[in-house]
């Protein structure tokens, strides 16, 4: 089971919008719209910012949403904002009760 | 509201075991199936396995099948996770998590996590 391959890295500026990708495969992110995203802050735990792909929890800004074609499902960020600047990982549920995450992203906000 | 509140960091030697604790309030702890997912420092989320903590069936990843066991105890409402044969690369800290479970699913992703728990593997 290969983790699910993220940029290592993005950027952008306050108030710009931003994507970050996440590619699996046809076992996973391709079969299943059970894809979550998670941020993280340094020495934090995970935070739950979009799930079933597209839906987003209760709390969680409109200005994060989440889309999915073919093997690879994205985390859009708009009106970016400095508290924005985290690490961000995708998981995706890859069958067989079993789950798999990404190598994770570190956004800068320049 | 729903915590996960874990142990505190422990240093083992190599070979050795560790468990460590997660223990559930604000929720009916039965109610939800309990995750595990590590994270090595700057690495990426590595997910464990999971436990049902209604009936205690549990399922783990094919990496740590054979070194890894988590257990419940339902009047305690805490989740346990076992790693046995303690290696330097297990070194990392570790996460209990809550199933997410939307109107569909409970296959939704994680939606509370534990504070985490730093393990050091070290001579």
């Amino acid at each position: 089971q290969s983790a699910l391959t993220q940029p290592a890295s993005v950027s952008g500026s306050p108030g710009q919008s931003i994507t970050i990708s996440c590619t699996g495969t046809s076992s996973d992110v391709g079969s299943y719209n059970l894809v979550s995203w998670y941020q993280q802050h340094p020495g934090k735990a995970p935070k739950l910012m979009i799930y079933e792909v597209n839906k987003r929890p209760s709390g969680v800004s409109n200005r994060f949403s989440g889309s999915k074609s073919g093997n690879t499902a994205s985390l859009t960020i708009s009106g970016l904002q400095a508290e924005d600047e985290a690490d961000y990982h995708c998981c995706s549920y890859a069958g067989s009760r079993t789950w798999v995450f990404g190598g994770g992203t570190k956004l800068t906000v320049l | 509201q729903v915590q996960l509140v874990q142990s505190g960091a422990e240093v083992k030697q190599p070979g050795a075991s560790v468990k460590v604790s997660c223990k559930a309030s604000g929720y009916t702890f039965t109610t939800y199936t309990i995750h595990w997912v590590r994270q090595a420092p700057g690495q990426r989320l590595e997910w464990m396995g999971w436990i049902n903590a209604d009936n205690g069936n549990t399922k783990y990843s094919q990496k740590f099948q054979g070194r890894v066991t988590f257990t419940r105890d339902t009047s305690a409402s805490t989740a346990y996770m076992e790693l046995s044969s303690l290696r330097s690369e297990d070194t990392a800290v570790y996460y209990c998590a809550r199933a997410s479970c939307s109107s569909t699913t409970c296959y939704a992703g994680f939606d509370y996590w534990g504070q985490g728990t730093l393990v050091t593997v070290s001579s």
